[in-house]
């Protein structure tokens, strides 16, 4: 199977600052990645579908000013929650896509983060 | 809309037991993609397998097996003799193809909590 990975894999910010989380496809080029959230004892939720090289596709109500996706290479997709708060506290999951072969996504091992 | 069930929000077993989790699915297209994933405490998500609408054979891999039924929008899936290593929660999730395949997005049911019991 595809390698992704996620760094870091836990963080703790306090309340108003930015973090970055970055997400990798290790072994294959990935056209599109996707970033979920998941909160404790939930399923997980699309927050973005993130396309190499174009604006990330935003689901309805996630703001985009405060969840900035970056997907500057066909290997690396970067979250950063900006002015991060409590409420954001959540693990966040990427996800990458083969270009061809299949619809599985490969998934990261997540990031914790925590907000003070 | 799609949509995924999953009705079973816990199930305990004791070990060895055979367990049946359940999934049903919505969806108006004709072409779409049906998963199943494994997510043990550690949180890293663990494919388990795919499967098209237009293939309706049951698979069997090891301990486990799934039934995708589409008279009944149901794909089940069940592990035969159960081990303390099965122990976490698992995920179906539904596919759409989309126009030209572009769109993928993974539509996640809230998932089920197996634990198995020594």
């Amino acid at each position: 199977g595809a390698v992704v990975s996620q760094h870091p894999s836990r963080v703790i910010c306090k309340s108003g600052t930015s973090v970055k989380i970055e997400c990798r496809s290790l072994d294959f080029q990935a056209t599109t990645m996707f970033w979920y959230r998941q909160f404790p004892k939930q399923s997980l939720m699309l927050m973005a579908t993130s396309n190499e090289g174009s604006k990330a596709t935003y689901e309805q109500g996630v703001e985009k000013d405060k969840f900035l996706i970056n997907h500057a290479s066909l290997t690396l997709s970067t979250l950063t929650v900006t002015s991060a708060h409590p409420e954001d506290s959540s693990f966040y999951i990427c996800s990458a896509r083969k270009p061809v072969g299949g619809y599985e996504q490969y998934f990261g091992p997540g990031t914790r983060l925590t907000v003070t | 809309a799609q949509k995924v069930t999953q009705a079973q929000t816990e199930i305990s077993v004791v070990e060895k037991e055979d367990v049946t989790l359940d999934c049903v699915y919505e969806t108006r297209d004709t072409t779409y993609y049906l998963f199943w994933y494994k997510q043990p405490p550690s949180g890293e998500l663990v494919f388990l397998i795919r499967r098209n609408s237009f293939d309706e054979q049951n698979e069997i891999s090891g301990r486990y097996s799934w039934n995708f039924q589409k008279s009944t929008s149901s794909f089940n899936f069940t592990i035969t003799a159960s081990q303390v290593v099965d122990s976490a929660v698992y995920f179906c999730a539904l596919s759409e193809e989309g126009y030209g395949g572009a769109t993928n997005k993974l539509i996640f049911g809230t998932g089920t909590l197996l634990a198995v019991q020594p």
